[in-house]
């Protein structure tokens, strides 16, 4: 069975700096891993998703992820974050079985 | 687009009610989920239907059923509310072979 760590609870960062949300798996067969998004009061949202392929991944509204397997990581980053991207931040993984383990969350709270 | 719909966004019930949480798809996934929210503990999945009449037990099924009667929607029951399982509800649902999952808005259920 598989785990996730997200690192951080709580991510304050002010507008227009870069960010990083760190997220950690552990599993014993490869996996696929994704970053889903949730704005207040609304359901989650996919940002991006590693299936196969590069390690590095892009996905909506300028985010990106970097895929570890050694270091069984799965980091999210954002250059340059805007007071729309205040919101809860979970890392998901699934070992191929259609289900996903989410891992607790971080908030992040952008400050003008 | 997806669109995965819950039949309510506040609900408030009272201790031993028999409470019914609706989840309906429009993409004729055969993969729908059932997950409860709570601070600090991410997402957890409570049951998952891969069929209709299918279901199968997720982490924490204990004071759950969920119903399965026809493939666009499926039920999460609360046989005898309990205020321990005040919680934000969210319902999700994927094609049989995809694990990318689609979540609807959430059902916040108080209960009292």
């Amino acid at each position: 069975a598989q785990s996730v760590t997200q690192l951080d609870s709580q991510v304050p960062v002010f507008e227009e700096a870069p960010v990083e949300l760190r997220c950690n798996y552990s599993s014993s067969v490869s996996v696929y891993l994704f970053w889903y998004v949730q704005y207040p009061n609304q359901g989650l949202q996919l940002l991006l998703k590693y299936l196969s392929g590069s390690t590095l991944v892009k996905g909506i509204n300028g985010f990106e992820a970097e895929f570890n397997k050694s270091q069984t990581s799965f980091h999210l980053r954002k250059p340059s974050v805007h007071i729309s991207d205040t919101a809860e931040y979970f890392c998901a993984v699934s070992d191929h079985d259609y289900k996903l383990s989410f891992g607790a969350g971080t908030t992040v709270t952008v400050r003008a | 687009d997806v669109k995965v719909t819950q039949s309510s966004r506040y609900l408030v019930k009272r201790t031993g009610e028999k409470v019914f949480l609706e989840c309906v798809q429009d993409m004729d996934h055969e993969n729908m989920f059932w997950y409860r929210q709570d601070p600090g503990l991410g997402l957890r999945l409570i049951y998952f239907s891969y069929d209709v009449k299918m279901k199968e037990k997720g982490d924490i099924p204990e004071g759950y059923s969920v119903s399965r009667e026809k493939k666009e929607r499926f039920s999460l029951i609360l046989e005898s509310a309990s205020t321990n399982q005040t919680s934000m509800y969210l319902c999700a649902s994927s094609l049989l072979d995809r694990v990318e999952q689609y979540f609807g808005p959430g059902t916040r259920l108080t209960v009292t």
